[in-house]
């Protein structure tokens, strides 16, 4: 598999719970960015890794939210005590670090009840 | 202009029509612009990178063109086919975030009917 992956596709929760998402980046990226589209809104940005380096968090990004990639390889974002506001699609995208065209995942949408 | 503006939001062409749509960017400090095709439950699809003031470039019957000094890039569709069907999201990457943060549009919707 040549491109990025996240799971779930789906996730429905009920709020004030835990979610937690996954990415896969295209393996030879070292740079890995998450993303949050709200309907009717292009994707706005949430944080960046370089290699396993959290190097830069928008203010989006409450305590709530915490995004981790521990060896530099995939990526997980979690969200605690989920909020209906948090319903929206997350995208991940992997760049390698010679130009910055970022490659997208499926993206993980997320619905809290 | 301070934010990322598409412009029409959706557009309705007859198959074989040609089209074309507007991305606005803020003037100031660029880097690049992209532009990615996002169909419905797939991945966003990388079309162009655009870093060159006066860039032209083309992806079949798809191209796009780049002004960086008055802040705006249209893509342009030839001869549209019901597979274009899709939305299209530009996106900004200022010089300040040339690590690759970038901003995007909204997106234009574009539904192709036989």
């Amino acid at each position: 598999d040549t491109g990025v992956s996240q799971n779930p596709r789906h996730k429905i929760t009920k709020r004030g719970q835990n979610v937690t998402f996954r990415c896969d980046p295209i393996s030879e990226h070292n740079r890995l960015y998450w993303y949050r589209q709200t309907l009717g809104q292009g994707p706005e940005f949430l944080t960046y890794f370089q290699n396993e380096a959290q190097l830069e968090k928008s203010r989006l990004l409450s305590d709530r939210f915490s995004a981790e990639r521990p060896k530099g390889s995939f990526s997980t974002l979690e969200i605690q005590r989920t909020e209906q506001g948090d319903s929206a699609m997350y995208l991940c995208a992997s760049s390698p670090t010679s130009n910055n065209e970022q490659f997208f995942g499926p993206g993980t949408r997320l619905t809290v009840l | 202009i301070l934010n990322v503006e598409q412009s029409p939001q959706s557009l309705h062409v007859q198959e074989g029509d040609s089209t074309n749509f507007t991305c606005s960017f803020p003037s100031s400090n660029f880097y690049a612009l992209h532009w990615y095709r996002w169909e419905t439950a797939k991945s966003p699809e990388a079309l162009f990178v655009m870093t060159l003031n006066g860039d032209e470039k083309k992806k079949g019957r798809i191209s796009a063109t780049l002004n960086t000094k008055e802040g705006y890039s249209y893509l342009y569709i030839k001869g549209s086919q019901p597979e274009d069907s899709a939305t299209y999201l530009c996106a900004f990457g200022g010089s300040t975030d040339s690590w690759g943060k970038l901003q995007f549009g909204a997106g234009t919707q574009v539904v192709v009917t036989p």
